[in-house]
Formats: structure tokens, C-alpha cells, sequence
């Protein structure tokens, strides 16, 4: 089945504790992407990838990190995390930006 | 000025009713728009997608684009309680930038 799966689903955590939410994709897309949904401001995108090694800043990347080493993952990283960064995270891959996205099934992060 | 504006709602209308959802945008150099259903604790999913003005339709459901105006909008005829969702627009395809916009999503629901 084709999918986009995401780890943990939930989690909290506490400020300044480093956390990483794993993102992995078996259709072998090559764009992949994080977003962040939060209540009035819908969905706004952190980072995206277009290929292994090749990785940008979306509209809001202060404060995460990401990684593409394999062509399938693309994890996540607050190194510090901050209550603002408590939120609804998605991954989402794609064959191309302006192709259908098809996004995970999203991780609710609280940082306390 | 936000890029993407859309009506967060939410809008609740009876089964069977015609639904209009619309979104405005600020950049006339957007080529691509889309629209994605979101259920309740789930990723968004593609419904419809166009790069022209004009209608594209899709059984019960119809996106129009309107370039001139920088407004799209989608149509649910026949509206069931099944269509009950968030619906976001997004649009993106500006040469050069590897970016699409989402709107901030309207919450739909329909009375059985």
C-alpha cells in the first residue's frame, strides 16, 4: 500500500529536550516536505526536500532541522524544542511540488 | 496581505445543499490550484486540481479559477454528511520557487 507513515504519532515533551519525528515514504518520491498546522494560520510549510542531499527552507524554519540521506526518509529535528512549536505536524512526499502531495497522518507535538 | 485568504468558517448547511468554499490570493503569477479534504485527525487529500480559468469538474464536485479576479472557489452539489471535512486551497507553480501556498482551511459540515 502506498503510504506516508510518521513517528510518534503523538507526543509531549518538555522545553530544550532534543526530539527527532521520523517521516518515511514508499512510492519513491522524490519531493518530500514538513508542514505545520496550527488553529487560524492553516497550513504552512517548514522545510522541503526535492532529492536526496537537496534541502530548503520553507516559510517557517526557525528552530527545526531536516536531513535527507535516503531517497524514502526525511526526519524532523527540533534540537530545542519551545512551548510556540507545540503544534499538528505533517510529512507529505510527492513526485514533484505541483503534483499530488500525499501527506502522513500527522504527529501532534506539545512541548510544555 | 496573506498570500492565500480563505473563510475558516465553519459553514454548516443541510444534506442536499449546494456548498460554495472560496479562496482569494494576491499573486497573479500562481499557475496551479488545488483543493484538498482533510477528515477529522487525518492528512489532507487531494480532490481536485486545475492550472487554467474555467471549470474543471469531478461527479459532484467542480473547482473554478478565476485568473482575473485571483479567486477560486469549489462547488459540492448534492452535499452529504460525508462531505463533512476541512477543505484547503492551495496554489503554487510561481517559476522558480519551489513553494505551494495553503489556505488556512474552511471547516464544512453537513446535516443529515
Amino acid at each position: 500500500e502506498a503510504q506516508v507513515t510518521q513517528n510518534p504519532r503523538y507526543l509531549i515533551t518538555v522545553t530544550g529536550k532534543k526530539l527527532t519525528v521520523t517521516c518515511s515514504q514508499n512510492m519513491n518520491h522524490e519531493y518530500m516536505s514538513w508542514y505545520r498546522q496550527d488553529p487560524g494560520l492553516g497550513l504552512r510549510q517548514i522545510y522541503y526536500s526535492m532529492n536526496v542531499e537537496v534541502t530548503d527552507k520553507g516559510d517557517v524554519p526557525e528552530g527545526y532541522k531536516v536531513s535527507r540521506k535516503e531517497k524514502r526518509n526525511f526526519p524532523l529535528i527540533l534540537e530545542s524544542p519551545s512551548p510556540n512549536q507545540t503544534s499538528l505536524y505533517f510529512c507529505a512526499s510527492s513526485s514533484g511540488l505541483l503534483y499530488e502531495q500525499y501527506f502522513g497522518p500527522g504527529t501532534r507535538l506539545t512541548v510544555t | 496581505q496573506k498570500e492565500v485568504e480563505q473563510d475558516p468558517g465553519p459553514l454548516s448547511v443541510p444534506e442536499g445543499a449546494i456548498v460554495s468554499l472560496n479562496c482569494t490570493y494576491s499573486n497573479s503569477a500562481f499557475q496551479y490550484f488545488m483543493w484538498y479534504r482533510q477528515y477529522s485527525r487525518k492528512g489532507p487529500e487531494l480532490l481536485m486540481y486545475t492550472y487554467s480559468s474555467g471549470n474543471k469538474e469531478d461527479g459532484r464536485f467542480t473547482a473554478q479559477v478565476d485568473k482575473s479576479s485571483k479567486y477560486i472557489s469549489l462547488f459540492i452539489r448534492d452535499s452529504q454528511p460525508s462531505d463533512s471535512a476541512t477543505y484547503l486551497c492551495a496554489i503554487g507553480g510561481i517559476q522558480g520557487a519551489q513553494k505551494l501556498v495553503f489556505g488556512q482551511g474552511t471547516r464544512l459540515t453537513i446535516n443529515p
